[in-house]
Parts: C-alpha cells; sequence; structure tokens
C-alpha cells in the first residue's frame, strides 16, 4: 500500500462546476495535510494546508480532514480552465521528528470551457 | 520577498560526470528539503536540514549523493559518477520550522543525464 493514494485521473470538470479530488493516506500519526498544485514544466505551489478534523476554506477552494478515515479532499468551487493542473496531496508525519512530506502521485485536473 | 531560488535551471550532462546543484531558501526559513521528481512521477524526499541539527539524510537513493548547507543558508546538492536514471527535476523548498510550517518550493533544475 503506497503511503499517500491519488486517483491519477484525469478528473474532467465543466467550466463553472465542481471539482472534488480526493487523497487517503496510510500513516496513522500523520499531523499536516498539504494540497499543491503543479502546471506542466512548472514546480508545487501550496495552495492550501490543514492540521485540524473538518473543513478549511480559502476562497473557490475547500480542504476536507477526516483523521479517522485517513481521507483528505479538496474542493474547488466555480472551477476554470486556468485551474487544470496536476493536483498533488502531501503529508507530514511526526513520527521521527522528520520535516518531510510524503507526496501522492497527484491528480490532473482538465476544466474544459 | 524573494522566494526560493534555485540555479543552474537546466543542467545537461555526461554519464560519469559530477554535478552540483544550489539552492538558496526564503531568508529566515530554518528548515530547507530536497526532493526529486522524475518525469509523470510524484515528488521523492531526499534530504532535509534543520538548523544545526544532523540532516535527515534518509531519502538520499545512493551513496552518489550529498548535500550541504551552512547554517540557515544556501545548500549544495552533489551528485557523483551520474547516472542516466538520475536524470529528474531537483527541488528544494523551504520552511519556516520543520514540524508544523509549510514548504515552499523552488523553481527547480532539471538535469539530463546522457
Amino acid at each position: 500500500q503506497k503511503e499517500v493514494e491519488q486517483n491519477s485521473g484525469p478528473l474532467s470538470v465543466p467550466e463553472g462546476a465542481i471539482a472534488s479530488l480526493n487523497c487517503t493516506y496510510s500513516d496513522r500519526v500523520s499531523q499536516s495535510f498539504f494540497w499543491y498544485r503543479q502546471y506542466s514544466g512548472k514546480s508545487p505551489e501550496l495552495i492550501m494546508s490543514i492540521y485540524s478534523n473538518g473543513d478549511k476554506e480559502d476562497g473557490r477552494f475547500t480542504a476536507q480532514l477526516n483523521k479517522a478515515s485517513q481521507y483528505v479532499s479538496l474542493l474547488i468551487r466555480d472551477s476554470q480552465p486556468s485551474d487544470s493542473a496536476t493536483y498533488l496531496c502531501a503529508v507530514k508525519s511526526r513520527s521521527g521528528n522528520t520535516g518531510k512530506l510524503i507526496f501522492g502521485q497527484g491528480t490532473t485536473l482538465q476544466v474544459k470551457p | 520577498g524573494a522566494g526560493v531560488s534555485q540555479s543552474p535551471s537546466n543542467k545537461v550532462t555526461e554519464k560519469g560526470k559530477d554535478v552540483e546543484l544550489r539552492c538558496d531558501p526564503i531568508s529566515g526559513h530554518t528548515a530547507l528539503y530536497w526532493y526529486r521528481q522524475r518525469l509523470g512521477q510524484g515528488l521523492e524526499f531526499l534530504i532535509y536540514f534543520q538548523g544545526n541539527s544532523a540532516p535527515d539524510k534518509s531519502g538520499l537513493p545512493s551513496d552518489r549523493f550529498s548535500a550541504e548547507r551552512t547554517g540557515e543558508s544556501v545548500s549544495t546538492l552533489t551528485i557523483q559518477r551520474t547516472q542516466q536514471e538520475d536524470s529528474a527535476v531537483y527541488l528544494c523548498a523551504s520552511s519556516l520550522a520543520s514540524l508544523e510550517n509549510e514548504q515552499f518550493f523552488g523553481p527547480g533544475t532539471r538535469l539530463t543525464v546522457l
């Protein structure tokens, strides 16, 4: 089992729709969760972080965390063609006192005009 | 303020040569990380520096890979006797501290080993 799993996609949604991106993780002691957006040929850009169970909203983005189910998701409301990118889920574990992030393989999102 | 910077942006080298990649973290960031991203793949952790603590080298794939950081400033990642499988984008990130804070990435160095 991979430590962080994402559906590779592509996930295709029409412009204006809600895009829902999902991620599961295996390490129960994981404490910090991040979503990065990566455009083709570019480096990852941090868009959301979440540390507590529940929802966290920032503009059109909402991150949802359920530690009991070891599940984190990202909702993008009113999707725009400029949201088309690969979305990376990343998890930081407290075990070993290390700061490293474990990344999923990413989900490719296509927003069609 | 300035973000994380990396140099060179692109590096083409011949198999067997040594290469050195440089990372300048965001000013004031005490933690620095190196990751590798092969084409079409996710990011693989390589090494992590936090202040004057011993680095976490658990992600380095072989003894051909090494990294240094002086204090809380520049870091260099060195790959000796490069192999074709080393071809990837090498990404550097920094954060204020390691345990809770968000990591911000530089633009990366694309390494191609011929």
